[in-house]
């Protein structure tokens, strides 16, 4: 069983641009969350997500953040007109249900540079 | 509102020696309290949860923490620490509000000695 697959895993982007970060959760796994790692911290939770539906965007930036979960393929996390302070490593959970007592599944995260 | 503290940003320890990484929590009402482990350049690992029962609760790779609610602390321990534990440590917690995301500490760099 494939663990939690995130792509890219290095992201590389110019001020202004646009990043697309993907996640597909474990088989069987119908809750998507998002986190942001600032260099030195600890996770920061950004949105959730079920299938084609936004749960909990509380942490998400009010600008330039959108998030999505499609009834088929992954989630993405974009990021339009990336700044400098955008450059973070980006992790993606999944749980099969959701409620308290459900730990999350990690992938590996995507890690952004702006340039 | 929920919070986690980690008030050591590293610890150091010699193989073969017990270690203790700490955690507190605030929360309102029951806590649910997990410990997750990040390796350089990977995703983080889940090695245990408390959520109720027993307050020593085991995990994976020999961990083991100890929730005590009259001192809001929820401590990783391990009796004899190996060279490949070496990471990052996180300790995350959720409240009963429902709330499905998870709050983290900023993290616990253990380092274990040869």
């Amino acid at each position: 069983n494939a663990g939690v697959m995130q792509n890219p895993r290095h992201l590389v982007r110019r001020r202004g641009q646009e990043a697309r970060l993907r996640c597909s959760p474990m088989k069987g796994h119908s809750h998507v969350y998002w986190y942001r790692q600032l260099p030195e911290e600890g996770l920061k939770f950004m949105v959730y997500l079920q299938k084609e539906n936004i749960i909990d965007e509380s942490g998400m930036p009010k600008e330039r953040f959108s998030a999505e979960f499609p009834k088929e393929g992954p989630s993405i996390l974009r990021i339009q007109q990336v700044v400098r302070g955008d450059s973070a490593a980006y992790f993606c959970a999944s749980s099969p249900a959701s409620g308290v007592y459900n730990e999350q599944f990690f992938g590996p995260g995507t890690r952004l540079t702006v340039l | 509102a929920q919070s986690v503290a980690q008030p050591e940003d590293q610890v150091n320890v010699a193989e073969g020696n017990p270690l203790t990484v700490k955690c507190t929590y605030s929360v309102s009402g029951n806590p649910y309290l997990f410990w997750y482990v990040q390796y350089p350049n990977r995703g983080l690992q889940f090695l245990l949860k408390y959520i109720t029962g027993d307050n020593l609760v085991k995990g994976s790779y020999g961990f083991e923490a100890e929730f005590n609610k009259s001192q809001t602390s929820f401590h990783l321990k391990k009796p004899s620490a190996l060279v490949s534990d070496s990471a990052l440590y996180f300790c995350a917690v959720r409240d009963q509000t429902g709330a499905n995301n998870l709050f983290f500490g900023t993290g616990t760099r253990l380092t274990v000695i040869p």
